[in-house]
């Protein structure tokens, strides 16, 4: 199993539409969690860090879920601009090894 | 503003060659990172570093070493280059929030 798994896509949706994507981890000790984005030929960005008891910033929603070890990233009323990369990010050992998944790939479309 | 600096964003080099990839931030920040990126396997990470001279192995190390003798400054180095180390390289450092910074990225091509 790896340490990190992401649904690759690629997600197709409409403008304004909601989409969710879930990634998995295995360590069920990990400590911090986060969603990067990555344009295509750009470095990854923080897009948002995910809190114990789920965070919003703008459109966009984090969710994590301890039982089940998986964090979820909510998208509402998609923009073009969305298009992107979407990277989940763990840390997996609690010492600053950073682990992530191999990316989901989204393309919002007018 | 933040600062990550990779020395080169194109090389092609030859199976056999010593590579050297450069790395600088300006954050101060303990902790830095070399990660390759592959289509289809994402972000794997080759070393990391939590202070000067300290090193430690990632999930493929393998064929590569690091050098860490200034804070601000991580090298990667694949002492033999191979045609399976083809890939996009990327740096970071990491503040205390754990937030990653990147470099534009080192494409290498190795033939």
């Amino acid at each position: 199993r790896k340490e990190v798994e992401q649904d690759p896509g690629p997600f197709n949706v409409p403008e304004g539409a909601t989409v969710a994507f879930n990634c998995t981890y295995s360590n069920s000790a990990s400590q911090s969690f986060f969603w990067y984005r990555q344009d295509c030929r750009k470095e990854p960005k923080l897009l948002m860090s995910v809190y114990s008891s789920g965070n919003e910033d703008g459109r966009f929603t984090a969710q994590l879920n301890r039982a089940s070890q998986y964090i979820s990233l909510l998208i509402r009323d998609s923009k073009l601009s969305d298009s992107a990369t979407y990277l989940c990010v763990v840390n997996m050992w609690g010492n600053n090894d950073m682990r992530f998944g191999a990316g989901t790939r989204l393309t919002v479309k007018p | 503003d933040v600062k990550v600096t990779q020395s080169s964003r194109y090389l092609v080099k030859r199976t056999g060659e010593k590579v050297f990839l450069e790395c600088v931030q300006d954050m101060d920040h303990e902790n830095m990172f070399w990660y390759r990126q592959d289509p289809g396997l994402g972000l794997r990470l080759i070393y990391f570093s939590y202070d000067v001279k300290m090193k430690e192995k990632g999930d493929i190390p393998e064929g590569y070493s690091v050098s860490r003798e200034k804070k601000e400054r991580f090298s990667l180095i694949l002492e033999s280059a191979s045609t399976n180390q083809t890939s996009m390289y990327l740096c970071a450092s990491s503040s205390t929030t754990g937030e990653l910074f990147f470099g534009e990225g080192s494409r290498l091509t190795v033939l």
